[in-house]
């Protein structure tokens, strides 16, 4: 099956520790994203990566941190400095960022205990 | 301020009825999309319209584009309980290719 997938599915932290949330895709496309979604809120970019070994920050970077070092995978990791981290968390890509139709994974809920 | 915004935040239909959605967004575009999300689910695509397009048809879905207007109109026609869920339109403005969100319409279809 093509798709892309993202785990865990739910993830519970505690204050002052980071965490890496795993996306994965087999859709062979260059273009993925992270985008955090909090309650009746649309969609905020937190970074991209157009090409591997390659990516830029979106609209709120701070206190998370991504790598790109194959095509197929983007984790994120939430760190201590992101002052407010509880929310819906989901990863998408697409064959390029030229507006392309970007394809969603089932999304990781985490929360800061 | 949002690039896109949805109208209305919520719609409350019975089974068989349409629904119509609105998106209106601020600077020019290269293509307005919609896409569906069930609760507590990842987004799946509906629909794309090019600025050059000014109606789409899929299925029980027809999207609608006025780039005088700025403005997008997603239309369900006979509704079903399944099409309950959240609808986002985003926005292509070509400045790094990414996708600009709007808050959503929450969808709910009474059988």
């Amino acid at each position: 099956d093509g798709g892309i997938t993202q785990s865990p599915k739910y993830l519970f932290r505690k204050e002052g520790q980071n965490v890496t949330l795993s996306c994965e895709q087999n859709l062979n496309h260059d273009a993925m994203y992270w985008y955090r979604q909090d309650p009746g809120q649309g969609l905020r970019l937190i970074y991209y990566s157009q090409i591997v070994n390659d990516f830029q920050k979106g609209d709120i970077a701070e206190g998370y941190s991504v790598s790109r070092e194959k095509k197929e995978s983007f984790p994120l990791t939430v760190t201590s400095a992101q002052k407010n981290p509880t929310a819906f968390y989901l990863c998408a890509s697409s064959i390029q960022t030229s507006g392309d139709t970007q394809y969603f994974g089932p999304g990781t809920r985490l929360t800061v205990l | 301020s949002q690039q896109g915004e949805e109208d209305p935040q919520a719609l409350s239909i019975q089974e068989g009825e349409n629904a119509t959605m609105n998106c209106s967004y601020k600077t020019s575009i290269n293509n307005l999309q919609w896409y569906r999300q069930n609760s507590g689910r990842g987004l799946v695509h509906l629909i794309l319209i090019r600025s050059n397009e000014r109606e789409k048809h899929s299925g029980r879905l027809r999207v609608t584009l006025d780039t005088s207007k700025k403005s997008s109109s997603l239309l369900i026609t006979a509704s079903r309980a399944a099409d309950t869920a959240s609808y986002f339109c985003a926005t292509d403005i070509g400045s790094q290719g990414n996708l600009i969100f709007g808050k959503g319409t929450k969808l709910s279809v009474k059988p």
